[in-house]
């Protein structure tokens, strides 16, 4: 089956530190790509998706690339904030009437001053 | 409604109890899940529905969850016979199709006393 795995958390960065999030995932063809965002107390929101491969989805500074050689969709953003200061889970799905989103297991990001 | 939205927001049950959570769509989205977030883990997926196909059940961590979908739209997830590892938060999303961006509700809190 379709599976997504991240680094393990927490992840501590003082603010301007560059960030990495690791995601690799295991499927049969091409899926599409999704990071999520979870602010704390809030639930959770699209960050990012990439439908194909070579694609790279950006938004607020954060961007993945869609790497098919090494089934990976990694996470960065070049100067992390306080704000940025959440929970990122990594997905995969195949659009169509019998997929789901499958997500990993989510990697706490604490960035301190 | 503009998002997701689920209710109630927070529920505490005594164990053995029977407990429904609600989740309203985003009106004309054809996909809906169940995912489950223990406190500190990641997303644990219960149930999806996509139009009128039967829903992918599989995550169903036993046989007292059970959730439906009424006329397409508006889905329960009951639980019955509470136990405190029930405990956690219940979130419920909703895509237009069955794989694309899938929006999410704030979620219900869930504690098993």
């Amino acid at each position: 089956g379709n599976s997504v795995t991240q680094m393990e958390g927490p992840v501590t960065l003082s603010e301007e530190a560059f960030l990495t999030i690791n995601c690799t995932y295991t499927a049969t063809g091409y899926p599409s790509l999704f990071w999520y965002v979870q602010y704390p107390g809030e639930g959770l929101q699209l960050l990012l998706k990439a439908t194909k491969a070579d694609d790279k989805g950006s938004n607020k500074g954060f961007e993945a690339t869609y790497r098919k050689e090494t089934t990976s969709f990694h996470l960065e953003k070049g100067s992390v904030q306080v704000s940025d200061s959440a929970v990122y889970f990594c997905a995969l799905s195949f659009t169509g009437t019998a997929s789901k989103l499958t997500f990993g297991t989510g990697t706490r990001l604490q960035v301190t001053l | 409604g503009a998002g997701v939205s689920q209710s109630p927001s927070n529920k505490v049950t005594e164990k053995g109890k029977d407990v429904e959570l609600r989740c309203d769509p985003i009106s004309g989205h054809t996909a809906l899940y169940w995912y489950r977030q223990s406190l500190g883990q990641g997303l644990e997926f219960l149930i999806y529905f996509q139009g009128n196909s039967a829903p992918d059940k599989s995550g169903l961590p036993s046989d007292r969850f059970s959730a439906e979908r009424t006329g397409g739209s508006v889905s329960t997830l009951t639980i019955q016979r509470t136990q405190q590892e029930d405990s956690a938060v219940y979130l419920c999303a909703s895509s237009l199709v069955g794989g694309s961006e899938a929006f999410f509700g704030q979620g219900t809190r869930l504690t098993v006393v």
